[in-house]
């Protein structure tokens, strides 16, 4: 599975939106890019994935660059609440689907 | 959401005991489960792959004799650490993946403290 890189830590005020960036400049053409999240001590969450197109659910964005070596997760309205690690994961999809490796992901701080 | 519950949430044993631990997918099958570790301030390695009825795979550096996993239903899968030792100590976190594939599923971890 390829791998990605992401900033060791980014900061956001509350209310405002926050973007995360991620490249993955060696992803393959099967491979899905997967968001998760971990707030202290708990187990990761899933956030969003996608293959190609931009995709929206009730947490976030998801937005893919046309020839997608990167990516970026878009939080609209962050609150205090959204404070943790997030990872950018490239996973191979299709009929074997590959294992979630961790990174070191993106310490986000959102601060009043 | 899919929900996956682990049991203990944490755990203080002596060293050289065993311990055991338990992951389950509560409202899907999971035909495959993982198990990852963190150590404080690192992020999840993965240790080992479970097929439901199969031998587990163990990622490289991970002892297969120390680390029993059992995969015997389509719901639960069970992390044996033998013979426990102080730098067993780590946050350990299991995860299911649906059916379907797409998604995959973490428990809130488990904590381990060898004394």
């Amino acid at each position: 599975d390829a791998k990605t890189t992401q900033p060791t830590s980014m900061d956001c005020a509350e209310g405002r939106a926050a973007n995360l960036p991620c490249n993955h400049s060696t992803i393959s053409g099967n491979e899905y890019v997967y968001w998760y999240r971990q707030i202290h001590s708990q187990g990761p969450q899933y956030i969003i994935h996608g293959l190609k197109n931009n995709e929206t659910n009730e947490m976030a964005s998801l937005i893919i660059t046309e020839d997608r070596k990167s990516s970026t997760l878009i939080l609209p309205h962050a609150t205090l609440r959204d404070t943790a690690v997030y990872y950018c994961i490239v996973r191979r999809g299709g009929t074997s689907y590959g294992k979630l490796t961790f990174g070191q992901g993106t310490i986000l701080t959102v601060h009043p | 959401g899919a929900v996956v519950s682990q049991h203990p949430s944490w755990v203080i044993c002596k060293s050289g005991t065993s311990v055991k631990i338990e992951c389950r997918s509560l409202d899907f099958q999971a035909t495959t489960m993982f198990w990852y570790r963190q150590f404080p301030k690192q992020s999840l390695m993965l240790m080992a792959t479970s097929n439901e009825g199969s031998k587990a795979t163990y990622e490289q550096g991970v002892e297969k004799d120390k680390f029993l996993i059992n995969h015997a239903s389509l719901t639960l899968s069970t992390l044996t650490v033998t013979s426990a030792h102080p730098e067993d100590s780590s946050f350990y976190i299991c995860s299911a993946r649906d059916t379907s594939g797409y998604e995959q599923y973490f428990g809130p971890g488990t904590r381990l403290t060898v004394t």
